[in-house]
Formats: C-alpha cells, sequence, structure tokens
C-alpha cells in the first residue's frame, strides 16, 4: 500500500517567523509531487508540481524542495503571514499516475 | 482562471435518500475526479473520469456512481445515503501529463 505521510500534523507559527514541513512518499515509481493550499471555505489551490529529483520552486515567499531518490519534499514559508494560514496538501503521483495524498498539514498563525 | 463549480456547499439528507452532487467546469478539462475528505485523512478518491461516458472506480466506490454526459459536467450519486457518507466530498478537474487539479469549494454533506 503506498502511504504519503505528511509532518506535522499541525504547526503554530508567530507571525514574521519562517518555517518548514515535510511530505514523506515512496521512493519508487515515482512520477510527480503536488504541493496544495487549502484555506478555511475555500477551495484547495495548487502552489507546485515537481518533476525531477533535486527541483526547487518558489512562488513568492513559500519554496519547495524535492528529493526523489529518499522520496521527501519539503516546503518551507518565509517571514509567515496571516493569510498562510490553511491546510498544506502533498500528494504523490506514481507511474501509474493516480494522486496519493497525505493528510496534509494544518499551520496556524499567530498575529 | 479556471473555475469548479459545485453545487451545493451544505446538503443534509435522510439515510436512504438518493443524493446528487453535481460538478461543472468550465476549462473544457478531460479529466474530472470526485474525492472525499474525512477528518485526520488524506483526500480519498472515488471516481474519476477521462472523457465523456467515460468512468473510472478509485479508491472507495463503494455506495457511489457516477455520470459523465457532457465533458464540462461530473455528477456524483449516493444511491442510497448512508451515516458513513457523512463527510467533505470534492471535486476537481485537470488536463492531462504534469498538470495540477483544479478544485471546487466542495460540499459538505450530512447523512441523518
Amino acid at each position: 500500500i503506498l502511504n504519503v505521510e505528511q509532518s506535522p500534523q499541525s504547526l503554530h507559527v508567530q507571525e514574521g517567523d519562517s518555517t518548514n514541513f515535510t511530505c514523506s512518499f515512496p521512493s519508487s515509481n515515482f512520477y510527480a509531487l503536488h504541493w496544495y493550499r487549502w484555506e478555511t471555505a475555500k477551495s484547495p489551490e495548487a502552489l507546485f508540481v515537481m518533476t525531477l529529483n533535486g527541483d526547487e520552486k518558489k512562488k513568492g515567499r513559500i519554496s519547495a524542495t524535492l528529493n526523489t531518490k529518499e522520496g521527501y519534499s519539503y516546503l518551507y514559508i518565509k517571514g509567515s503571514q496571516p493569510e498562510d494560514s490553511a491546510t498544506y496538501l502533498c500528494a504523490f503521483k506514481d507511474s501509474n499516475y493516480q494522486l496519493i495524498w497525505g493528510a496534509g498539514t494544518k499551520l496556524i498563525i499567530k498575529p | 482562471d479556471v473555475k469548479v463549480t459545485q453545487s451545493s456547499r451544505y446538503l443534509v439528507k435522510r439515510t436512504g435518500e438518493k443524493v446528487f452532487l453535481e460538478c461543472v467546469q468550465d476549462m473544457d478539462h478531460e479529466n474530472m475526479f470526485w474525492y472525499r475528505q474525512d477528518p485526520g485523512l488524506g483526500l480519498r478518491l472515488i471516481y474519476f473520469s477521462y472523457d465523456v461516458k467515460m468512468k473510472e472506480k478509485g479508491d472507495i466506490p463503494e455506495g457511489y456512481s457516477v455520470s459523465r454526459e457532457k465533458k464540462e459536467r461530473f455528477s456524483l450519486i449516493l444511491e442510497s445515503a448512508s451515516t458513513n457518507q457523512t463527510s467533505m466530498y470534492l471535486c476537481a478537474s485537470s488536463l492531462e501529463g504534469h498538470r495540477p487539479l483544479h478544485f471546487g469549494n466542495g460540499t459538505r454533506l450530512t447523512v441523518t
């Protein structure tokens, strides 16, 4: 059974601080790794789709890295703001093209 | 911007009722998906479709069916709602390849 683990489950961060969290996935049959942000009462929104080992992607204050050989991806948020409060989801896409989702990391920014 | 619209935000139904959840996307995407999201779990795929009139079972299809008569519309049907189908239901669409999913706002269904 393929498993995607996200840690921590939840995180409280002071406004202005930087933070990061992890997505672990199977290191075989890799096709892509997706990151999404899901704010309360909104729809999940795609942040990154990463496909190559060593990929680094950036969108504003948010960036992500990918290590397919060891099966992990990190999401970094620099200088957290209240609007960063959300659940961050990662999903592993295998060579059968199906997405397997982690349970998410819930990020709460304290003003 | 891609828009994925789910017909209801909140829905309360009784056990045994037939329930229809509708999803419409406006960007001519081939792929459409229905997921459910429960606390502490990742999104679980119920059904997906790669083309009109085509459907494939996901990981948890039992108790559900789907319909895709037009490219833009993908309906999820609960044939006889049960309390264990109380959940948040998310519809999504995408293009082929390394493209992200575009999600609707979700329908929170409560079955009493």
